[in-house]
């Protein structure tokens, strides 16, 4: 099975910052990776899909890199409605398995 | 509007049979899978595994097959998740989701694009 690995599991940051979260895949996924967003008492919903693409009427402040074994997304300048949390999600074992990360926190400094 | 609509919370005992179900609008529904993630309290996300409705294929993670069952019924657009027998330890929140991709083609792989509210279940 294909294991996903966040870093950090929680991140204090202020309003204007940037903040860049990693995922990290326990054997080559080529670019099936997604990247959701999840605010409390709400599902998650997606962000970013194939490593880099962004969803229809997310925000461009948001962007993800990678390849392989390593992703990173990037959010360029916190606005206060970023704060919740994150989930990596690989999509190169299906249909079957679409592996989460732990998700990582990121709350307000 | 593309929508996915779970039925409500659920309390049961251990021990209890329980059927919760996800039902899709707004779409062709056999043309996507519908798949099942499982919250625990204060957790992260869980894959269960996934129907195709067009055929009523099911697909499960090693962690929950056997433990869960996932089926759906086309006619009504419904898909279902299923325990014969519940524990405490399935105490949780359970959002269906459909499997969709960006194009025809799927070139950019698969995500989850349209999520239910979740369904609560508390086994005490």
């Amino acid at each position: 099975d294909i294991q996903m690995t966040q870093s950090p599991s929680s991140l204090s940051a202020s309003v204007g910052d940037r903040v860049t979260i990693t995922c990290r895949a326990s054997q080559s996924i080529s670019r099936y990776l997604n990247w959701y967003q999840q605010k409390p008492g709400e599902p998650p919903k997606v962000l970013i899909y194939g490593v880099s693409s962004l969803r229809s009427g997310v925000p461009s402040r948001f962007s993800g890199r990678g390849s392989g074994t390593e992703f990173t997304l990037t959010i360029s300048s916190l606005q206060p409605e970023d704060f919740a949390t994150y989930f990596c999600q690989q999509s190169y074992s299906t249909p079957a398995m679409f592996t989460f990360g732990q998700g990582t926190k990121l709350e307000i400094k | 509007e593309v929508q996915l609509v779970q039925s409500g919370a659920e309390v049961k005992k251990p021990g209890e049979s329980l059927e919760i179900s996800c039902k899709g609008s707004g779409y062709t529904f056999t043309n996507y899978g519908i798949g099942w993630v499982r919250q625990m309290p204060g957790k992260g996300l869980e894959w269960m595994g996934i129907i195709f409705p067009a055929d009523s294929a099911a697909r499960y993670s090693p962690s929950f097959q056997g433990q869960v069952t996932i089926s759906a019924d086309k006619s009504i657009t419904t898909a279902y998740l299923q325990w014969s027998s519940l524990e405490a330890s399935d105490t949780a929140i359970y959002y269906c989701a459909r499997r969709g991709c960006n194009n025809s083609t799927c070139s950019r792989g698969y995500y989850l694009d349209v999520w239910g509210k979740g369904t609560t279940v508390t086994v005490s």
